[in-house]
């Protein structure tokens, strides 16, 4: 079956720094994977994913995340973190047996302070 | 373009009664989604939805329910509520199969007591 994890329950960075989020999938086949931002009392919103080609995918808002294979880990990343970046973020990975259905990691706050 | 639409944002029912979610799309998305959110299991896919026809189903009992027409919009339905339903309850829309994306609305809290 397909899985993600995210090994980090919440990340702190100072403004202004880079930010790394981590995750690893484990999948049979070709990983379809996906990141996705949670904010207080809201929905998803998708941030960017990886279907196949370059390594390294940009997204919305800055956020960029690159595909190692052999690590099997597809980490998000900024270069310069924002406060309003402060959110919940999660990593998925496409169920490979079921057309749409996304299997969700953990999720990883992020805390970025003035 | 509308995003995804969810009624209510929030519900408060009671242990044994049943409740109805309903869901609109993105125009011309024909996929809809549905996920439960807690704190305790985090995203849990519940089914999907593709042209009226239920592709696919989590692992949940069969207290959860859905139906989709055919304006795309997408309705769940949870019978014999108990107090483990409460739940952030997120809808979600895609173009179809070979699309990736999946678009989420803002989801329904709901409250069992």
């Amino acid at each position: 079956a397909q899985s993600v994890a995210q090994p980090e329950d919440q990340v702190n960075v100072a403004e202004g720094n880079p930010l790394t989020v981590k995750c690893t999938y484990s999948v049979s086949g070709n990983p379809y994977l996906f990141w996705y931002v949670q904010y207080p009392n809201r929905g998803l919103q998708f941030l960017l994913k990886y279907i196949t080609g370059d390594n390294l995918v940009k997204g919305s808002y800055g956020f960029e995340a690159e595909f190692n294979k052999s690590q099997t880990s597809f980490h998000l990343k900024k270069p310069s973190a924002l406060v309003s970046d402060s959110a919940l973020y999660f990593c998925a990975v496409r169920d490979m047996t079921g057309f749409q259905k996304l299997v969700f990691g953990t999720g990883t706050r992020l805390l970025v302070s003035p | 373009k509308a995003g995804v639409t969810q009624t209510p944002r929030y519900l408060i029912k009671t242990r044994g009664q049943q409740v109805t979610l309903s869901c609109s799309p993105i125009s011309g998305h024909r996929s809809v989604s549905w996920y439960q959110q807690t704190p305790g299991q985090g995203l849990q896919f519940l089914f999907e939805y593709f042209s009226e026809t239920q592709r696919n189903k989590g692992n949940f009992p069969g207290r959860f329910s859905g139906r989709q027409f055919s304006n795309s919009r997408s309705e769940m339905n949870v019978s014999t509520l108990e107090l483990g339903d409460s739940a952030l309850y997120l809808c979600a829309s895609s173009l179809g199969q070979k699309t990736y994306e999946q678009y989420f609305g803002p989801g329904t809290r709901l409250t069992v007591t």
